[in-house]
């Protein structure tokens, strides 16, 4: 299977460690997204890239998360300094990247809880 | 200010009947719309989408209607089965912006 693939799937910190998740996209997309949902709540955008480019950040991405993409390939979400309002189902997903019907394909997610 | 709503948290319908659920969009730029399904502790898979040109899109027993006026999106099922039951969520794009702009999900349970 060659779809969106993430790791570690469940996490449990305590706050104020850091934690790290990863993500390699379907293999011949150029698009990664992170995305983060809570429960009753549809997926809220955080970052994307294009290749390896960081192309657009939500206000919602404070300065304790960072996510790259070093080589175009896969990414890394990392979040410094957990806090309980961090916990929630991060989502990693990859497109073609085409100006058209871009259509978004997403991993099983990784669960962090931080308590 | 939330772009793309769903505005029933939930919805419980037949084996064998339709299914509707329903979207809203605020944002007259977005063009290109998704309709995702989740299971629990899963994440989304895609189902369905349509571009802002067509007004309907068919895909075995799913449809999607675009009604650009009235900035409103429906999915259709039929018919239902209980292996439908999970959350839908319909999402939103365009062209020029890469992200998708996700509504809060409706919760479908088929009853056997």
């Amino acid at each position: 299977d060659t779809g969106v693939s993430q790791d570690p799937r469940h996490k449990i910190t305590k706050r104020g460690q850091n934690v790290t998740f990863r993500c390699d996209p379907i293999s011949e997309h150029n698009r990664l997204y992170w995305y983060r949902q809570t429960l009753g709540q549809g997926p809220e955008f955080l970052t994307y890239f294009q290749n390896e480019a960081q192309l657009e950040k939500s206000r919602l991405l404070s300065d304790r998360f960072s996510a790259e993409r070093p080589k175009g390939s896969f990414s890394t979400l990392e979040i410094q300094r957990t806090e309980q309002g961090d916990s929630a189902m991060y989502l990693c997903a990859s497109s073609l990247g085409v100006n058209s019907g871009n259509t978004i394909y997403f991993g099983e997610g990784s669960w962090l809880t931080v308590v | 200010d939330q772009q793309v709503k769903q505005n029933s948290p939930s919805l419980s319908v037949q084996e064998g009947r339709i299914s509707i659920l329903n979207c809203d969009y605020t944002n007259s730029m977005f063009d290109y719309f998704l309709w995702y399904k989740k299971y629990p502790a899963e994440g989304p898979t895609f189902l369905i989408s349509i571009s802002s040109i067509k007004d309907k899109n068919e895909d075995g027993r799913f449809t999607v209607f675009l009604n650009k006026s009235a900035k409103h999106l429906s999915l259709h099922i039929v018919p239902s089965q209980p292996g439908d039951s999970a959350v839908y969520f319909c999402a939103a794009s365009h062209t020029n912006a890469g992200k998708s702009t996700f509504g809060d999900g409706t919760t479908l349970t088929v009853k056997p």
